[in-house]
């Protein structure tokens, strides 16, 4: 089953903070998170590889939690620049070589 | 490099109508895998391939064929088209099996993106 994301859109005004996230009924081995602006290609973001990990791109981190299956983006001081959709990625666990993506958050930046 | 090619970008057939997406890449990665994007349900895996010679299902493989003759090459068909294929589909690729250990070769590059519309 594809992770399961929250909220599915959320709109907000630039300089506001926003997290995204991302819940799995399956164990996850790394989350990925892509970013997707209207009409391109989901573009990558960052891996996190172990439960606890958290990583920083710009003003865009993220956190593993490997026991509660569950990954979060954090969104800080957003820019119109963040707008988009937003999915995390995983390799499937049970033994294919799967990749699955969650059902994607859309979010909007007003200026 | 080109990366990830796609054609056509768009594509409108009416149901029962078969057809081919074409997706080519240059950057001579193992991992090549289709996707569907519909409103609300994300990106969801129809079939991928970790080499030339070897395909396997996604998550939602029913009315789509593949095959991989070459390292390069990894088209989608489209065999008896019906209304529910109508959607936005993605071709990405990777060096490595994606979200493994290791560098950015694990990480997926996606093609432009096909735009089907099946009347």
């Amino acid at each position: 089953q594809q992770p399961v994301q929250s909220p599915q859109a959320v709109i907000l005004r630039e300089g506001e903070d926003a997290v995204i996230n991302c819940s799995s009924s399956k164990a996850l081995y790394s989350v990925h998170w892509y970013r997707q602006k209207h009409g391109e290609a989901p573009v990558f973001l960052m891996i996190l590889l172990k439960g606890g990990e958290q990583k920083g791109h710009d003003k865009i981190s993220a956190s593993f939690n490997e026991k509660k299956q569950q990954s979060s983006l954090y969104l800080t001081a957003s820019q119109l620049s963040y707008s988009g959709t937003y999915f995390c990625g995983t390799p499937d666990t049970s033994g294919t070589y799967k990749y699955i993506f969650g059902t994607g958050t859309r979010l909007k930046v007003l200026a | 490099n080109a990366g990830v090619t796609q054609t056509p970008k768009f594509q409108v057939l009416k149901t029962g109508q078969s057809m081919t997406l074409q997706c080519a890449q240059d950057m001579n990665h193992e991992y090549m895998s289709w996707y569907r994007q519909d409103p609300g349900m994300g990106l969801r895996l129809i079939h991928y391939s970790v080499g030339a010679g070897i395909t396997d299902q996604g998550e939602v493989p029913n009315g789509y064929n593949v095959s991989r003759s070459t390292t390069e090459d990894f088209p989608l068909r489209l065999l008896s088209a019906a209304p529910s294929q109508t959607s936005v589909y993605f071709c990405a690729s990777s060096y490595t099996r994606p979200g493994t250990v290791g560098s950015g070769a694990n990480v997926l590059t996606f093609g432009a993106g096909s735009r089907l519309t099946v009347l």
